[in-house]
């Protein structure tokens, strides 16, 4: 079946470091691919996303970019702020496997952020 | 606009009891879905409903169960509660007609099972 690996945290970094979250991917279809963030006390948002090979998700300052050939979607931002500290889940979802409108995302266990000043 | 209220946002039971969520998705969404949350196995889809049926299922027992109404609202239910039933659960909502990719999800209501 489908799923995620991302790295494990948590991940702490100072004020405008660089910031790499690592994720790859297994499916046997056609997946988009996304990142979300879920800040403390609060559900996930989408943070970018991309549907096809060699496409850039950008938001933020964030952009990670799909791999097919290395089946990965790598979070980076080139500096990073007190309110980014947040936990980011990598996830996909296969078309293939939906109908139109449809679909369930496969997500990472998350990688917890913390940015300190 | 409104986004994805859940209620409640906690609650407490005890083994063997049932527990019912209740999520009202974004105004004109039609699609609802539930994931559970745990720090074991992370984000784990449930189910998602479209249009008061069940279009979706994840892979897990038959005592969680859902439902949706024809305002689009959802419920979902757990009986006979077990200690690994304590999680978030997550609703998120979308169009559900066209493919978006992007799910919009609710604070979560937060289970202690004890």
């Amino acid at each position: 079946g489908d799923s995620v690996t991302q790295m494990e945290g948590p991940v702490t970094l100072s004020e405008e470091a660089f910031l790499t979250i690592n994720c790859t991917y297994t499916a046997t279809g056609y997946p988009s691919l996304f990142w979300y963030v879920q800040y403390p006390g609060e559900g996930l948002q989408l943070l970018l996303k991309a549907t096809k090979a060699d496409d850039k998700g950008s938001n933020k300052g964030f952009e990670a970019t799909y791999r097919k050939e290395t089946t990965s979607f790598h979070l980076e931002k080139g500096s990073v702020q007190v309110s980014d500290s947040a936990v980011y889940f990598c996830a996909l979802s296969d078309r293939r496997n939906s109908g139109a409108g449809s679909y369930q995302l496969t997500f990472g266990k998350g990688t917890k952020l913390s940015v300190i000043p | 606009k409104a986004g994805v209220t859940q209620t409640p946002r906690y609650l407490i039971k005890t083994r063997g009891q049932q527990v019912t969520l209740s999520c009202s998705p974004i105004s004109g969404h039609r699609s609802v879905s539930w994931y559970q949350q745990t720090p074991g196995q992370g984000l784990q889809f449930l189910f998602e409903y479209f249009s008061e049926t069940q279009r979706n299922k994840g892979n897990f027992p038959g005592r969680f169960s859902g439902r949706q109404f024809s305002n689009s609202r959802s419920e979902m239910n757990v009986s006979t509660l077990e200690l690994g039933d304590s999680a978030l659960y997550l609703c998120a909502s979308s169009p559900g007609t066209v493919y978006t990719g992007e799910l919009f999800f609710g604070e979560g209501s937060r289970l202690t099972v004890l």
